[in-house]
Order: C-alpha cells, then structure tokens, then sequence
C-alpha cells in the first residue's frame, strides 16, 4: 500500500539536543512538506521541498533544518536553536504534475516533548 | 497579508446537517481544500474546489464562490464519528503551497 510514514510516533528530547523525524514516501510525490501544529491551532508550514536536492523554507524555519537527498524521504532536524519545539509534526506529500496537485497526503505525524 | 478565516468551534446535533463557512484573502488562489483531522491524528483530505459551485461527495459536499472569496463545507446525516477539526486551505501560488486556516472543531451531540 502506498502512503507517508513517520518515525517515531512519540519522541522525547533533552534541551539542547538535536533530534531528526523521519519520513518516508512511497507514493512517487514530487512535493514534501513539514508542518508544526501546537495544541488546538492549524497547520504552520516549516520546509517544504518540490523536488530532490531542493527546498525551501516556510513561514518557520528558524531552529529547524532538512535535506532532500532521494525522492522518498525529507527528514526534519529540530536543532537545539529551536527555543520552543514541543509540538506535533507531520509530514505531507503532494503530486507537483496532473490532477488533484494541490491535494496533500500526510503521515501519522511525530508528537515531540522537550524535557 | 495571506490569510483564511473560519469559525473556532460549531455545535450541532446527531442526524442534522452542518454547514463550515470558509473566507480566504490570499494573493493568488489555486483551489479550496477542506481537511479533516481527528483528535491525535493526522489530516486526512475530503473535498476540493477549483471552480465555483458545488462539489458532493457521499454526505459531505464543499462550495466555492471565488468572486466572494468564499467557501463552505456540508456535513449531513451527522455521525458522532465526525467529531473532528475541519480545516480550510487554499492553493495560494504555483509552489504546490496550501495557505491553512486555524480550523473549526465540529462537537457533535446525541
């Protein structure tokens, strides 16, 4: 089946660690995306990528970084620069050509806890 | 600025319909999507509008009016499994993007 993984599900972090989430799409998407969401708000967009070896950044990305090394996989690091980054993550793709380009798919989603 | 606007909290009851309205202020606008997202979960896609008018989709449907910036989406036959937060968000330029709103969490009562 395809679809969008996410690991871990649960992850706790000292402060002033680095930590990286993983995600992992087998649903030949172009476009991958990260997105923060704190208790009861919307979606806030961290990176996203359009294409390997190529991202940009999105309306947070101070104190986060990726890469976009193969077509399947964008991961995220939560550096120690992060100043508040207990929150839910999830990654999204989406198709960049044909129909539906703007539909996005996301995986389960990695809820982070700085201790 | 870039911005969507939709109701914090809607209440309504089991077996009725439901009606989320969605104003978006965006620069550029390529379509409307409507996401739902259960408690601890992860957003999962229901609707989109390219066009104005009417999208159905078993008991939900979604409307767009881009002359009024407007959309809306219709939940009926309420099933006490769609207490969820229903998001609006809108393809705001050719980057593949979606401009979110904040959501509007659905409480259902028997």
């Amino acid at each position: 089946d395809g679809g969008i993984t996410q690991s871990p599900k649960y992850l706790f972090r000292k402060e002033g660690q680095n930590v990286t989430l993983s995600c992992e799409q087998n649903l030949n998407h172009d476009a991958m995306y990260w997105y923060r969401q704190d208790p009861g708000q919307g979606l806030r967009l961290i990176y996203y990528s359009q294409i390997v070896n190529d991202f940009q950044k999105g309306d947070i990305a101070e104190g986060y970084s990726v890469s976009r090394e193969k077509k399947e996989s964008f991961p995220l690091t939560v550096t120690s620069a992060q100043k508040n980054p207990t929150a839910f993550y999830l990654c999204a793709s989406s198709k960049r050509q044909g129909a539906d380009t703007d539909t996005q798919y996301f995986g389960p989603g990695t809820r982070l806890t700085v201790l | 600025g870039q911005s969507l606007e939709q109701p914090s909290e809607v209440t309504a009851v089991e077996g009725a319909i439901v009606q989320i309205n969605c104003t978006y202020q965006t620069s550029g606008f390529y379509g409307l999507s409507w996401y739902q997202q259960h408690d601890g979960g992860a957003p999962t896609f229901l609707s989109y509008n390219g066009l104005d008018g009417l999208e159905e989709t078993g008991r939900f449907s979604s409307f767009l009016s881009r002359s009024d910036s407007y959309g809306y989406l219709l939940l009926q036959e309420l099933q006490m499994k769609d207490s969820a937060s229903y998001f609006c968000a809108v393809g705001g330029n050719s980057n593949y993007q979606l401009i979110w709103g904040a959501g509007t969490k659905l409480i259902i009562k028997p």
